[in-house]
């Protein structure tokens, strides 16, 4: 199907490791990019490709792949991660997908 | 630095048009895919469809196909997104974003977001 599953809502405690993930046929033939969203400001890309980061995303971020899922890691999760991440990708006939979003509350 | 400035906040009622303009610079304007993507208030991020800046072809998903048109004036290194027919669900902010042409089409650099208001 064309769509992208999110989890809605995950929770991490300050300092740890946490991994949003994102499910959908279209990730077994292309990767998910991930983007960072917080109120009121336009989304970020954080990674994209097999495990690439845009100059001034923190080393912390991490994208990875496995069949039909893609996960977006982020390990010593600081107060400032707090927000809404999004996944994307496409599918073979160019059409683009969005996931729903899963917002990352930091504890 | 590469940039994308889109046009400022409008408001329409309900059946009107509106277009909105997303301004390239700091890189070559036809080299890569300018997305619009809308996000209403509360919601997710939702795909309106895309332009190959270069080619000029276009990309829409079926709920954008009979309202929205994107297009593109590489003399000034604009493109455009015009959503006809206006109800009150099309309230939402409005991005431009840009991608590779090929491959994965990440977005890499996104615009400040135009505000659209429909009331009557």
């Amino acid at each position: 199907s064309s769509e992208l599953t999110q989890d809605p809502a995950v929770s991490v405690a300050l300092g740890q490791t946490v991994r949003i993930t994102c499910q959908g046929d279209s990730l077994r033939n292309y990767y998910a990019s991930w983007y960072q969203q917080k109120p009121g400001q336009a989304p970020v890309l954080v990674t994209y490709g097999k495990n690439n980061r845009p100059s001034g995303i923190p080393d912390r971020f991490s994208g990875s792949s496995s069949r039909d899922t893609a996960s977006l890691t982020i390990t010593e999760t600081q107060a400032e991660d707090e927000a809404v991440y999004y996944c994307h990708s496409r599918d073979s006939g160019g059409f683009v997908l969005f996931g729903g979003g899963t917002k990352l509350t930091v504890l | 630095q590469v940039q994308l400035v889109q046009s400022g906040a409008d408001v329409k009622k309900p059946g009107a048009s509106v277009k909105i303009s997303c301004k390239a610079s700091g890189y070559t304007f036809t080299s890569y895919t300018l997305h619009w993507v809308r996000q209403a208030p509360g919601q997710s991020l939702e795909w309106m469809g895309w332009i190959n800046a270069g080619l000029g072809n276009t990309k829409y998903p079926q709920q954008s196909q009979d309202r929205v048109v994107i297009s593109r004036d590489i003399s000034a290194a604009t493109a455009y997104m015009e959503v006809t027919s206006l109800t009150s669900e099309d309230t939402a902010v409005y991005y431009c974003a840009r991608s590779p042409q090929h491959g994965d089409y990440w977005l890499d650099t996104w615009g400040q977001g135009t505000l659209v208001i429909v009331s009557s």
